[in-house]
């Protein structure tokens, strides 16, 4: 059963460019959470997303960044015209549940974005 | 805002020494979870607690929570290089939809 893939590993932008980065979850998960990890930093959590659905986006800046988990295909986090503070790891997470209940997210290796 | 704050941030040991960190945080919980993060990498799940618990073990971990002082403890007995990683502190955010971690302890294990 293979784990949450995350694609690109590594994504290099130049500032106003778009950045998309890819999410799949665990097989059986339909619960996506994304998360931005700056440098000596934790986790950030940015949207909670189901299938076609964003349940909870409290964390997502106002502009520039998107979310989506089409009923077919992975989740994407869109960020649009990106700045150089955008440069950030970005993980996934999938859960088998709705919400957290106690239950363990199972994390992505990370999106490495830079920014030039 | 930060929920959980890990206590120390850097923590520097020999092998086969014992690493505790702490982690603190503000409101009131149903649980919180350890994970750690290798260099470079993902997170991985180390271990739950919920908030009607005192203390749980997993292998070479043991999880302590104590809900009146709003903290809980990470130790890991007879530590190996291997555990040389970042580990984090994680509660639930009131609506139950993400976690909210601190800013992690970084131990560094030596042979």
């Amino acid at each position: 059963n293979a784990g949450v893939m995350q694609n690109p590993r590594h994504l290099v932008r130049r500032r106003g460019q778009e950045a998309r980065l890819r999410c799949s979850p665990m097989k059986g998960h339909s619960h996506v959470y994304w998360y931005r990890q700056l440098p000596e930093e934790g986790l950030k959590f940015m949207v909670y997303l189901q299938k076609e659905n964003i349940i909870d986006e409290s964390g997502m800046p106002k502009e520039r960044f998107s979310a989506e988990f089409p009923k077919e295909g992975p989740s994407i986090l869109r960020i649009q015209q990106v700045v150089r503070g955008d440069s950030a790891a970005y993980f996934c997470a999938s859960s088998p549940v709705p919400g957290l209940a106690g239950i363990e997210q199972f994390f992505g290796p990370g999106t490495r974005l830079t920014v030039l | 805002s930060q929920q959980g704050e890990e206590d120390p941030q850097a923590l520097s040991i020999q092998e086969g020494e014992n690493a505790t960190m702490n982690c603190s945080y503000k409101t009131s919980i149903n649980n919180l979870q350890w994970y750690r993060q290798n260099s470079g990498r993902g997170l991985v799940h180390l271990i739950l607690i919920r908030s009607n618990e005192r203390e749980k073990h997993s292998g070479r971990l043991r999880v302590t929570l104590d809900t009146s002082k709003k903290s809980s403890s990470l130790l890991i007995t007879a530590s190996r290089a291997a555990d040389t990683a970042s580990y984090f502190c994680a509660t639930e955010n009131q609506a139950g939809t993400a976690l909210i971690f601190g800013k992690g302890t970084t131990l560094s294990v030596s042979s």
